[in-house]
């Protein structure tokens, strides 16, 4: 079975500075989707990036990128110029692509990020 | 915007009663998933389901059951709610289909919970 892990359960950053959440994951097929989950306090659960294995190039969207080695079995996120609306929860997935994996993702156990002003 | 939304935000069962918690999407997916999230847990998979009236058995299925009769409608029932089915619960959709096929969307969650 995947198996994904955060192993930073609390992470904090300065204001417009930079931070990196770790993400690891298990598995054995070659083809599946990645994605960093945002969780405000509170508030709904949003997509803030996702990644196909088969791209070779890191996805990025605005101040959000990834650093994808598909070889290390390895997802970080990189969050540029912090913002104080950035405090939340991060949970990395997996999407598998074939067998009873397609359905459903596999979450991480997520990283509490706070913001300092 | 996909939009999906849950019955209740908070909700206080007694332990027996039998509890429904309701989402509905309204973006035509195919996909509806519920789950549960506690404190250092993530979030664990209850059922899911990829069609009308279809249903898997998610993670940790037992104590639950489900129902899809509509394609935007996705209902988890606890049968006889117990006081460690207190947690926060969660409803997704996704589609298989597009530039954001497999991406979940969620719901805003309903903290249930069960004296």
């Amino acid at each position: 079975a995947q198996t994904v892990t955060q192993s930073q359960p609390e992470m904090s950053v300065q204001e417009a500075e930079t931070v990196t959440l770790s993400c690891t994951y298990d598995t054995s097929e070659s083809d599946y989707y990645l994605f960093w989950y945002k969780q405000p306090p509170s508030r709904q659960m949003i997509l803030v990036i996702r990644q196909e294995a088969y791209k070779q190039q890191n996805a990025t969207e605005n101040r959000f990128s990834v650093n994808f080695q598909k070889a290390a079995k390895s997802f970080s996120l990189k969050i540029s110029d912090s913002q104080l609306g950035d405090a939340a929860m991060y949970f990395c997935a997996y999407r598998g692509n074939s067998g009873g994996s397609n359905y459903k993702l596999t979450f991480g156990k997520g990283t509490l990020l706070t913001v300092n002003p | 915007d996909v939009k999906v939304t849950q019955s209740s935000r908070y909700l206080v069962k007694r332990t027996g009663e039998k509890v429904f918690l309701e989402c509905v999407q309204d973006m035509d997916h195919e996909n509806m998933f519920w789950y549960r999230q506690d404190p250092g847990l993530g979030l664990r998979l209850i059922y899911f389901s990829y069609d009308v009236k279809m249903k898997e058995k998610g993670d940790i299925p037992e104590g639950y059951s489900v129902s899809r009769e509509k394609k935007e409608r996705f209902s988890l029932i606890l049968e006889s709610a117990s006081t460690n089915q207190t947690s926060m619960y969660l409803c997704a959709s996704s589609s298989w289909t597009g530039s954001r096929r497999y991406e979940q969307y969620f719901g805003p969650g309903t903290r249930l919970t069960v004296t």
